[in-house]
């Protein structure tokens, strides 16, 4: 099993422009999870789904973040319009059954820069 | 307002002894605790989990302590070894929200 996919693993970008990051989680897994990385808050958990709709979106931080899950192996993190502040590293996770029993595997992570 | 707070953000240990890495929770809800330990570059793995039904689970050279009346968890390592040198989160969940709360991390360092 290749594990949990992340693209790109390095993302420079321009303040005010589009960020869109990608996932592909472990297959049968069910539930995949967007958590970001800061040296201030550590890891927080931004939106996770259920077999591909969305359960809990309450971490996203502001509407210029969206995520979408259109099928069981692919997951999008957007953010639109960028701004400095969301410089960070961006995991992406999925895990089988019930999430808060069970182990999350998480991919390498995207380290966004945005000047 | 953190949830699960690691206070320590490093920890420097000679190789052989113990390492012990702290962990509070304010959550009285949380009833499964976690440690992922990074290396850098690469995402967190699952390190070692317990319930709140227990207070001790013991995985090789890990261990993890959990007191729930000080609503504090410990991360045990005997003997420590340079391969372990990482960060370590701490995670924190109840069963009716299925989502975990990472403290900010600690930062291990192990000396040969």
């Amino acid at each position: 099993d290749a594990g949990v996919i992340q693209s790109p693993r390095h993302e420079v970008t321009e303040m005010g422009q589009e960020v869109t990051l990608r996932c592909k989680p472990i297959s049968g897994h069910d539930y995949l999870f967007w958590y970001r990385q800061t040296m201030m808050r550590g890891l927080e958990l931004l939106i996770y789904f259920n077999n591909n709709v969305p359960i809990d979106d309450s971490g996203m931080p502001e509407d210029r973040f969206s995520a979408k899950m259109p099928n069981a192996s692919f997951s999008t993190l957007k953010i639109q319009p960028s701004e400095p502040r969301d410089s960070a590293v961006y995991f992406c996770a999925s895990s089988r059954g019930l999430a808060g029993m069970n182990e999350q595997y998480f991919g390498p992570g995207t380290r966004l820069t945005v000047t | 307002d953190q949830q699960v707070k690691q206070n320590s953000p490093s920890l420097s240990v000679q190789e052989g002894r113990i390492s012990i890495l702290n962990c509070d929770y304010t959550n009285s809800m949380f009833d499964y605790f976690l440690w992922y330990k990074k290396y850098p570059a690469e995402g967190p793995t699952f390190l070692i989990s317990i319930s709140s039904i227990k207070d001790k689970n013991e995985d090789g050279r890990f261990t993890v302590f959990l007191n729930k009346s000080a609503k504090h968890l410990s991360l045990h390592i005997v003997p420590s070894q340079p391969g372990d040198s990482a960060v370590y989160f701490c995670a924190a969940s109840d069963s009716g929200t299925y989502k975990y709360i990472f403290g900010t991390g600690t930062r291990l360092k192990v000396l040969a």
